[in-house]
């Protein structure tokens, strides 16, 4: 069974200050992939990020930072000198390695975030 | 890029009323697309798996009969909430995949907020 956990229920942090949220996973798959998804108060889900297990190169995308360490099965996503369009609940989610990811997803419970102007 | 239309997006109607979601793939063919649901404040949990042509395959403690799953073409699924009651009020919202070996993500629509009287 897959399952991700995200400890951090709630996060609030004063505009500019970099924030990280957790996200740990598990699962019996040796291929499998992990996503970010960003929802704001309007609901829709933006996807963010998805890397395959393979991969542990950590990126950088303009202020938001993922850092993959399949040591400790962790995915956590770092923002850096946030911003209030930056408030919103973020989810991390795993799938399975068949059709890169493309297949059903099992989603953590979400780490709702507040930026302080 | 790719997008995945859902509609309505916003649904308030009486208990005993059934209501019918639509998810269109709008510029790909979505041979699969996938149903959530979202309690406030809650994850996302997956109810069923929907493949163009053939029935689909729910989640354990997901009523067949009471969530209706068509997916009649490759671009549009639908899911129809019969006779609802107000413990079915959530926010659903659909993600569709291409077909063959796709390397694209999978896309989500933007979501319909139910609320049952």
């Amino acid at each position: 069974a897959q399952k991700v956990t995200q400890a951090q229920t709630e996060i609030s942090v004063v505009e500019k200050e970099d924030v990280t949220l957790d996200c740990v996973y598990e699962t019996r798959d040796t291929t499998y992939y992990l996503f970010w998804y960003k929802q704001p108060p309007s609901g829709e889900l933006v996807f963010l990020i998805r890397r395959n297990s393979f991969d542990e190169q950590n990126e950088i995308s303009g202020r938001y930072s993922w850092n993959f360490q399949k040591s400790t099965s962790s995915f956590n996503f770092t923002i850096t000198a946030s911003q209030v369009v930056d408030s919103a609940v973020y989810f991390c989610a795993l799938s399975g390695g068949a059709n890169f990811g493309n297949e059903k997803l099992t989603f953590g419970t979400g780490t709702r975030l507040t930026i302080i102007p | 890029g790719a997008v995945v239309s859902q509609h309505p997006s916003r649904v308030i109607c009486k208990s005993g009323t059934s209501v019918k979601i639509e998810c269109r793939s709008l510029d790909f063919q979505a041979t699969t697309m996938f149903w959530y649901r979202q309690f406030p404040k809650k994850s996302l949990m997956l109810m069923a798996t929907s493949n163009e042509g053939s029935k689909a395959t729910y989640e354990q403690g997901v009523e067949k009969d009471k969530f209706l799953i068509n997916h009649a073409s490759l671009t549009l699924s639908t899911l129809t909430v019969t006779s609802a009651h107000p413990e079915d009020s959530s926010f659903y919202i659909c993600s569709a995949k291409g077909g063959g070996y796709s390397n694209q993500p999978q896309h989500f629509g933007d979501g319909t907020r139910l609320s049952i009287l």
